[in-house]
């Protein structure tokens, strides 16, 4: 089945420790979004890559970085993680074919200790 | 103002009821319009997207889109227990591939 999958499930890093979570897919689509999330919030976007074009939302902090070196991944790179960075951290596919509906990995949990 | 809003719930409803669940935004450039579910801990999922204006039904969830009040509401018939989760409303402009999310509501149905 085509999906969207992200490795590690759970993370737990340390205080500055820097982390690198990974996203792959098998749909296909031509747009992949990253989103952190924190309880009881809507998602909130990161950045996103339409096709090899990056694109940073304007408060996403200098502290996190993309990339996509192909069309099926994309990381999210944290540098030095703080307390506040610990959520659940989402990754989206979508295709202008599908009217840019966005379907989501499983998500990766960090914890920052 | 926030840009998408939805009514944080949770709203109860009795199994076998229908759940109406509703939101409404301030873009008046929002041209596509879809609902997440959400359950705790998880991430969301697509269940339905509408584009135009009326009702678009998907077996027992149906979609009603009016862009002249700016609304968009999600109907849940014969409300089951696993349908208890977190609804995400979600709205983009045309030819945008970017979304705006509610906060969501949270929906309890109840034995």
């Amino acid at each position: 089945d085509a999906m969207v999958i992200q490795n590690p499930r759970y993370q737990v890093t340390q205080f500055g420790k820097p982390v690198t979570l990974s996203c792959s897919q098998t749909l296909n689509h031509n747009v992949m979004y990253w989103y952190q999330q924190k309880s009881s919030q809507a998602p909130k976007l990161l950045f996103h890559y339409y096709d090899k074009d990056f694109n940073n939302e304007a408060d996403t902090p200098d502290n996190f970085q993309s990339r996509r070196p192909n069309t099926s991944f994309c990381f999210l790179d944290i540098r030095s993680p703080g307390l506040g960075d610990a959520a659940m951290y989402l990754c989206a596919t979508s295709t202008s074919g599908s009217r840019y509906e966005q379907y989501f990995g499983p998500g990766t949990r960090l914890t920052v200790t | 103002q926030k840009e998408v809003e939805q009514n944080s719930g949770p709203l109860s409803v009795p199994e076998g009821a229908i759940a109406s669940l509703n939101c409404t935004y301030s873009d008046r450039g929002s041209q596509s319009f879809f609902w997440y579910r959400q359950y705790s801990g998880k991430s969301p999922e697509l269940i339905m997207s509408i584009y135009s204006n009326g009702d678009k039904e998907d077996g027992r969830f149906t979609a009603q889109l009016n862009k002249a009040s700016q609304y968009v509401s999600l109907l849940i018939r014969d409300s089951q227990p696993s349908d208890s989760a977190t609804y995400l409303c979600a709205v983009s402009r045309v030819s945008a591939s970017k979304l705006t999310f509610g906060t969501g509501t949270r929906l309890q149905v109840t034995l």
